[in-house]
């Protein structure tokens, strides 16, 4: 079953600009992730937020969290080509009573940034 | 380097005939787990491990069949392959839930693409 839904699925942008991806999920989180794909390549972690937190950054990206709307936004400051990627949320959960921990990914944001 | 590696890379194969795609990672971790990207559907989750001899099903695990009898490796079995295998498959490790203080996130392999004709 499928966590997150991500918006927009596709994002074009100009170098310099920002750009805003937001993550909606539907059940209760231990923490949640973004990730970076380039092109048919491995995830990247990029940062994680944890369930009592609101806001985290790091570097040029700031991560936001609303657990009561159960939704989250990537923020990527002053962007450059080298950021052109897909851009995935993930949601950390717990499995029932299993003490099993499950990440699940929403579809993807894909960015591209022109020079 | 800390790092999962899977092998191969990319492989095209028949209809029917078995296979096993490789994972391995060198940071002792206990979690291991199993997915598959598709176009429009993100990343599903196949299997998973929380340790060694510890296994249970994700979201998609029909035609998979997986094994964790040493922590480093966790090797994804088909089978019979069909065609709606065809996918690109990712392997990734973390360390066991509970050790928030120091959790990272996930660390994922390069991915396989696997093509079944």
């Amino acid at each position: 079953s499928q966590q997150g839904e991500e918006d927009p699925q596709a994002l074009s942008i100009q170098e310099g600009e920002n750009a805003t991806m937001n993550c909606s999920y539907k059940t209760s989180i231990n923490n949640l992730q973004w990730y970076r794909q380039n092109s048919g390549r491995g995830l990247v972690h990029l940062i994680l937020i944890r369930s009592n937190e609101r806001e985290k950054h790091s570097g040029r990206l700031r991560v936001t969290l609303d657990t009561s709307k159960k939704s989250s936004s990537l923020l990527i400051t002053a962007s450059r080509a080298a950021d052109t990627a897909s851009y995935f949320c993930a949601t950390d959960a717990g499995v029932g009573n299993t003490g099993f921990q499950k990440l699940v990914f929403g579809t993807g944001t894909r960015l591209l940034v022109s020079p | 380097e800390a790092q999962v590696t899977q092998n191969p890379r990319y492989l095209i194969t028949v209809t029917g005939k078995k296979l096993t795609v490789t994972c391995s990672q060198n940071m002792n971790h206990e979690y291991m787990s199993w997915y598959r990207q598709d176009p429009g559907l993100g990343l599903r989750q196949i299997y998973y491990s929380m340790n060694v001899e510890v296994t249970d099903k994700g979201d998609v695990p029909e035609g998979y069949k997986v094994s964790r009898k040493e922590k480093r490796n966790f090797p994804l079995i088909l089978e019979s392959p069909s065609p709606n295998q065809t996918s690109l498959y990712f392997c990734a490790s973390r360390r066991r839930p509970g050790q928030p203080s120091d959790f990272r996130g996930y660390t994922f392999g390069s991915g396989t693409r696997l093509t079944v004709v």
